[in-house]
């Protein structure tokens, strides 16, 4: 069965250091998502992609976040500089449908724990 | 979007129903109820999804009031591998954005 996948999966880095993380969704969905959760929390959107455009981003703290899916099929995720309160899990996410839809499969990855000392 | 509302936690023995409960009291017409669930250490897996009629798969039923809401989820024989946080989520057709809105979930705990 296809899975998405992302690297690292955990990653230890001091304050102030540049973070990056991958994905890689599953082949054919056009649809990537990446999700911030805290500890206790529920998973909360950063930024959506449909193929290689932004759909939202309004979550994402752009002064230190940013993210692209150049080709439209892997992305990145990156933090600079990092700090104490990003510590979290980020979580990725693809879905087939193109034209989005309230019953589309959101498949998820299994997340990279980052941990900011 | 229209808010849910579970309970913290619940707790189950195994081999037994479990039934989840859900309260959406502003749901509107368009909005489909989903749930997700998510295992200690993974990403959040989808379970099932409704509008107005009740659906069952291989991994549960969702029962779904008839005023809508309200929902439950039922895990007709809870195994130690469904100890997980379960996700009532509703998201509402049309537009471009479906992105996933969740709560804190319910936390099952299944016990031997």
């Amino acid at each position: 069965e296809a899975e998405v996948a992302q690297s690292p999966r955990y990653k230890i880095t001091e304050k102030s250091q540049a973070v990056a993380f991958w994905c890689d969704p599953i082949s054919g969905h056009a649809t990537l998502y990446w999700y911030r959760q805290i500890l206790g929390q529920g998973p909360e959107l950063l930024v959506q992609f449909q193929d290689e455009s932004v759909v939202d981003d309004s979550q994402l703290p752009k002064d230190r976040f940013s993210a692209e899916r150049l080709k439209g099929v892997d992305s990145t995720l990156k933090i600079q500089p990092a700090e104490l309160g990003d510590s979290a899990m980020y979580l990725c996410a693809s879905s087939f449908l193109t034209s989005g839809g309230a019953t589309d499969t959101q498949y998820f990855g299994p997340g990279t724990r980052l941990t900011v000392l | 979007d229209a808010k849910t509302t579970q309970p913290n936690s619940m707790e189950s023995n195994e081999e037994e129903p479990v039934h989840l409960p859900c309260n959406h009291s502003t749901i509107s017409g368009t909005d489909y109820i989903h749930w997700y669930r998510q295992l200690p250490s993974q990403g959040p897996e989808y379970v099932i999804h409704g509008l107005t009629s009740n659906v069952n798969n291989r991994m549960a039923s969702l029962a779904i009031a008839e005023d809508r809401k309200s929902s439950t989820l039922i895990l007709h024989r809870a195994t130690l591998r469904d100890a997980a946080v379960y996700y009532c989520i509703l998201r509402r057709s049309g537009g471009s954005n479906y992105k996933l809105t969740f709560g804190k979930g319910t936390l099952l705990t299944v016990n031997p």
